[in-house]
């Protein structure tokens, strides 16, 4: 089975700039998550959707940071503008919700570094 | 949210049983605990979770004080491959259906050849 893909791996910008991640989760997933990782800290939730909906996005910057999930499958997560502190490894993870209830699947990240 | 607690760092050598305690004493009735790893420059990835009684899988085991108020995750037979940072985490008690997991800092587990 596929894992979750997520794209770009790294990413450098300057501050200001846009930046777009793009997820993919596993094949029938129903929930997809976004984290945020800032070196040294645990993973932060910012976005929820089940399907294409959003479940809780309580910690979504949400005047600079975005993110859409189309047709309840891929999701990209967007940062418009840019701050130096935005600086840190973008996770998604996906969960199958009826198997492995519990169980969330991780992606790779995207290491994003703001000059 | 729940808090857990668990020491920065831990070492043990390779091919011994390591133990990782976490303390979580706010923990409510219906919070079941979770354990994720994540090894160097990977994402997270789940071990293991529990509720009340002991668990076992492939990877570990989860063993429950009677309070739950602490539990341990055993390694049984560590190897490199083990080191990893080791977060132990609550379900987020507020938003029940939203399979919402706050992670803390974790352990840092060093495994020595």
């Amino acid at each position: 089975e596929a894992g979750v893909a997520q794209s770009p791996r790294y990413k450098i910008i300057e501050k200001r700039q846009s930046v777009a991640f793009w997820c993919n989760p596993i094949s029938g997933h129903a929930t997809l998550y976004w984290y945020q990782q800032i070196l040294g800290q645990g993973p932060k939730l910012l976005i929820q959707f089940q399907n294409n909906g959003v479940v809780d996005d309580s910690q979504l910057p949400k005047d600079r940071f975005s993110a859409e999930r189309l047709k309840g499958v891929d999701s990209t997560l967007k940062i418009q503008p840019a701050k130096l502190e935005d600086s840190a490894v973008y996770l998604c993870a996906s969960r199958e919700g009826r198997v492995s209830p519990y169980e969330q699947y991780f992606g790779p990240g995207t290491r994003l570094t703001v000059t | 949210d729940a808090k857990t607690t668990q020491p920065n760092s831990m070492e043990s050598n390779e091919e011994e049983p390591v133990h990782l305690p976490c303390n979580h004493s706010t923990i409510s009735g219906t919070d079941y605990i979770h354990w994720y790893r994540q090894l160097p420059s990977q994402g997270p990835e789940y071990v293991i979770h529990g509720l009340t009684s002991n668990v076992n899988n492939r990877m570990a085991s989860l063993a429950i004080a009677e309070d739950r108020k602490s539990s341990t995750l055993i390694l049984h037979r560590a190897t490199l491959r083990d080191a990893a940072v080791y977060y132990c985490i609550l379900r987020d008690p507020i938003i029940q259906g939203a399979q919402k997991l706050v992670f803390g800092q974790g352990t840092r587990l060093t495994i020595n050849p």
